[in-house]
């Protein structure tokens, strides 16, 4: 089976920095996801992290270590838009199945 | 470009109903997915199609749960009947093939009442 694991919930302040850490036990990995999800909206995509490595897109930014089975998410200069949950999703190599962690919410103060 | 259609967004029914929910995926996305999402929880699969085959439909409840996609295109999935416990919001998503991004529709949230 698959093991995710993720903090349930974050608190930061507007124009900050808020790192959100993912470790998984997988077999067969074929990469790791990050959605974005606002409150009763669907699920959006913000990155895909297949080698080991930062990926750096706007504000936000990716990192995968494959050995240790650990990504984290990186959210700078915090906007009270960010305020969500984030999902990180671990992708098989068969059939693109995709596990999602519990998400972990975020809540931006002023 | 449209983005995944679903509908109805909210539906409530009493216990031992039947209910169904639509799918539209995005253009030509060939692969379709059908997750359930529990209040505070990631979404888990039910159910993936690739075209019309539905090749991993291991996590669906067979004895009330059905889905079907019969020209390889929209997707319909239905419970009959309903119980409390299938109170969640069950999402769409079509990929390009079986190997890329997922992308989601907004759900169609279900009270069992």
């Amino acid at each position: 089976g698959q093991n995710i694991d993720q903090p349930t919930e974050m608190t930061a302040t507007e124009g900050a920095i808020v790192q959100i850490n993912c470790t998984y036990q997988t077999s067969g990995f074929n990469g790791l996801f990050w959605y974005q999800q606002h409150a009763g909206e669907a699920p959006t995509f913000l990155s895909y992290n297949v080698l080991d490595g930062l990926e750096e897109k706007g504000r936000f930014s990716s990192f995968l270590s494959r050995s240790k089975g650990y990504s984290y998410l990186l959210l700078k200069e915090l906007q009270m838009k960010d305020s969500a949950s984030y999902l990180c999703a671990v992708s098989k190599a068969a059939g693109n199945k995709l596990t999602f962690g519990g998400g972990t919410r975020v809540l931006v103060k002023p | 470009e449209a983005g995944v259609v679903q509908s109805p967004r909210y539906k409530i029914i009493e216990k031992k109903q039947p209910v169904a929910f639509w799918c539209n995926p995005i253009s030509g996305h060939n692969t379709l997915y059908w997750y359930l999402q529990n209040l505070g929880q990631g979404p888990e699969l039910l159910i993936r199609y690739e075209n019309e085959e539905a090749v991993d439909d291991s996590q669906l409840p067979k004895d009330r749960f059905s889905a079907e996609r019969l020209k390889g295109v929209d997707s319909t999935l239905k419970i009959q009947p309903a119980e409390l416990g299938d109170s969640a919001v069950y999402l769409c998503a079509s990929s390009l093939g079986r190997v890329n991004t997922q992308y989601f529709g907004p759900g169609t949230r279900l009270t069992v009442l």
